[in-house]
């Protein structure tokens, strides 16, 4: 059974840097194919794919936000993290982390995701 | 990147009818990595299609998702009053993933 749960601060001042932590169970980050990816959306609003780990640490940004994000993973742990540099408050949504399926490519199983609000 | 648009932007229907939602992409897309989510509210988003056309583990036959190239369908062939809600096209090409605006499905 695969699970997974986003973790991380709830409110953030504008242009601090933004850290979330997917911590995974069910399936291994080093397993042939697997990725694990973040995903958010505005309250409202569409999602929006931000970043992507393969099971080998090969890295897929999003391009418009590519020079904010860095992701990596800690396979001993099951953790995959998400940093996000200069938030701003257009930045605020709920933030997914969610499992790629290795034969697929799609993300086949998401956390319940953790809502980020950046305001002074 | 590649652009998805979806339409209609809401779709007002009764519990029974057929629901065709429609996605279009701004370049042409392998159907291998077309995919379709079903999110409800305060929910995180459900996977119901992958590769254009096959329905993800545990998702009932009257979901079914068709197209090739640019254009993209997903139909409800009757709905249930837990099918509405609001649904997502996704496209994986060029080493990037790109969602749609999303379809609401609300109750006529």
């Amino acid at each position: 059974q695969i699970t997974l749960k986003e973790s991380g601060p709830t409110l953030v001042k504008p242009t601090q840097t933004l850290t979330l932590t997917c911590t995974f169970s069910g399936f291994s980050l080093s397993t042939s194919g697997v990725g694990v990816g973040w995903i958010r959306q505005p309250p409202g609003k569409a999602l929006e794919w931000l970043a992507l780990i393969y099971w080998n640490d090969d890295k897929r940004y999003s391009p418009s936000l590519k020079s904010r994000l860095t992701i990596t993973k800690d396979t001993s742990k099951n953790q995959v993290v998400l940093t996000m540099t200069n938030m701003d408050p257009v930045d605020t949504a709920t933030y997914y982390c969610a499992h790629l399926g290795s034969s697929i490519t799609v993300f086949d199983y998401w956390g319940q995701g953790t809502l980020v609000t950046v305001s002074s | 990147e590649i652009v998805l648009t979806q339409s209609p932007g809401t779709l007002s229907l009764s519990p029974g009818e057929r629901a065709t939602l429609s996605c279009r992409a701004s370049q042409s897309v392998s159907s291998s990595y077309l995919a379709w989510y079903q999110q409800k509210p305060g929910q995180a988003p459900r996977l119901l299609i992958y590769g254009a056309s096959s329905r993800a583990t545990g998702i009932p036959d009257r979901f079914s998702g068709s197209g090739s190239g640019t254009d993209f369908t997903l139909t409800i062939s009757r709905l249930e009053p837990e099918d509405f809600a609001v649904y997502y096209c996704q496209q994986y090409g060029s080493s990037s993933f790109t969602f749609g605006p999303g379809t609401k499905v609300d109750i006529k």
